[in-house]
């Protein structure tokens, strides 16, 4: 089972409002990635957990705030964004950040609308 | 840092004949060459993944093949069929490292029945 969920599927909200995005994997992974991806676009990776500690920032606005609270959830807080943020985010996950077993595996995503 | 490139950006084909899918990359340490196929509204599934001690992956009607000389791979799919269709991304990185994938910019994939 290659399964990566995410929550919810598509989100709307104003540049004041505050949500969260959800990601959930039940393979034993321990590396779990943010990725940003805009249409027509490749993903563009955001952030890397491993083993629950942040290795990754790809320089991202502190306006987007991730959060791992154990090994099979990573979340990503959102907070006065602005509408170029409108994107779909993708979560990822893999067994090991680096080494032997690294294949990603990417979850559905959440199509998020900022007006 | 790796730079992946990939063409063609768009290939139509007929129901049943072969479709195929390059690139190249240019950090020469990159080992490890997946290939994701994105359906719309849907996240990227990764379908197959070659690594650089071995040439050439089959799995059913998707073969890659790896070229570390000249540095491309190339994606191959065999009779294709209407649900071939579909944005197609190859991506390179380093075993050992940061696995961070640099992605191609992707190949929209069209099977004409």
């Amino acid at each position: 089972d290659t399964e990566v969920t995410q929550t919810p599927k598509h989100l709307v909200m104003g540049m004041t409002n505050k949500k969260s995005l959800k990601c959930e994997q039940h393979m034993g992974h321990r590396a779990m990635y943010w990725y940003k991806q805009k249409a027509k676009k490749p993903p563009e990776l955001m952030f890397v957990y491993s083993y629950e500690k942040l290795s990754i920032n790809e320089s991202v606005p502190s306006r987007f705030s991730p959060e791992c609270p154990n090994s099979s959830l990573l979340n990503l807080h959102l907070h006065a964004l602005q509408p170029e943020d409108s994107a779909l985010y993708l979560c990822a996950s893999s067994q090991a950040r680096t080494g032997g077993r690294y294949e990603q595996y990417f979850g559905p995503g959440t199509r998020l609308t900022v007006t | 840092g790796e730079n992946v490139e990939q063409h063609p950006s768009t290939l139509s084909v007929q129901e049943g004949d072969s479709a195929v899918i390059k690139c190249t990359y240019s950090d020469s340490a990159s080992n490890y060459f997946p290939w994701y196929k994105q359906e719309l509204g849907k996240g990227p599934q990764l379908i197959i993944d070659i690594r650089s001690n071995v040439g050439e992956k089959k799995d059913q009607r998707i073969a890659v093949t790896l070229n570390k000389t000249a540095k491309h791979f190339s994606l191959h799919i065999t009779e294709t069929q209407p649900e071939d269709s579909a944005v197609y991304f190859c991506a390179a990185s380093r075993r050992y490292g940061n696995n961070r994938l640099a992605f191609g910019k992707g190949n929209q994939v069209v099977v004409i029945p």
